[in-house]
């Protein structure tokens, strides 16, 4: 069955970086993309970037241009996100989420449990 | 950036009920449009896909319609499952915007 499992909680300080891993199993890694989505308390879903898991080429919401960089080890299955110059703005769960598609639609089938990283002095 | 908004925020509704929300985009995005279900403290589930086509094992009583710039997503005979936050998203730019959710209640 596949399955996306992310490391565990992060507690950070202002002006740091965290690095989330989202380790992947029950199907071929690199014929998916993977993305990865935030969702701050009581907010929104939101998209910050993606990986196309083949050939490694990450694209990035402009949002996070510039502070976030998203990588993968094809020998490990895994993909990871790291978010440097943290604010407190930046506390909320992460998700990775791997990308269905068929013909042109796609959408995220699967999901990691989500990572709470928190911002605090 | 295409700006997905939803609404009402949130909706109450019985068990047995009928309930539609609706998704509006602040562009055309033809039918590249998905709706996700999420629960308190867990991660988003799939529903819906190209703004009518039920994902594989959600129930029937879910359907969805929509193109253009405005969505619906209808629920028949409301489940205890079923109270939870609904999320449209787009997929027709690679921003992946998602709306702010309707949380049924």
């Amino acid at each position: 069955q596949v399955q996306l499992v992310q490391s565990g909680a992060e507690v950070k300080k202002p002006g740091a970086s965290v690095k989330v891993s989202c380790k992947a199993s029950g199907y071929t890694f690199f014929i998916y993309a993977l993305h990865w989505v935030r969702q701050a308390p009581g907010q929104r879903l939101e998209w910050m970037g993606s990986i196309n898991t083949g050939n490694g080429i990450a694209k990035y919401s402009p949002k996070f241009q510039g502070r976030l960089t998203i990588t993968r080890a094809t020998s490990a299955n895994t993909a990871y996100m790291e978010l440097g110059s943290l604010a407190s703005e930046d506390t909320a769960v992460y998700y990775c989420a791997r990308e269905w598609a068929v013909d042109f639609w796609s959408g995220f089938d699967y999901w990691g449990q989500g990572t709470l990283v928190t911002v605090s002095s | 950036d295409i700006q997905m908004t939803q609404s009402p925020s949130s909706l109450s509704a019985s068990v047995g009920d009928r309930v539609t929300m609706t998704c509006r985009a602040s562009q055309t995005i033809s039918n590249y449009l998905n709706w996700y279900q999420q629960k308190p403290g867990k991660a988003p589930k799939f529903l819906i896909y190209a703004a009518s086509n039920l994902q594989s094992g959600v129930p029937s009583r879910f359907s969805a319609s929509g193109s253009g710039t405005e969505f619906t997503l209808t629920i028949n005979s409301l489940q205890p499952e079923d109270f939870a936050t609904y999320y449209c998203q787009q997929s027709y730019s690679v921003s992946f915007t998602f709306g702010q959710g309707t949380m049924l209640q």
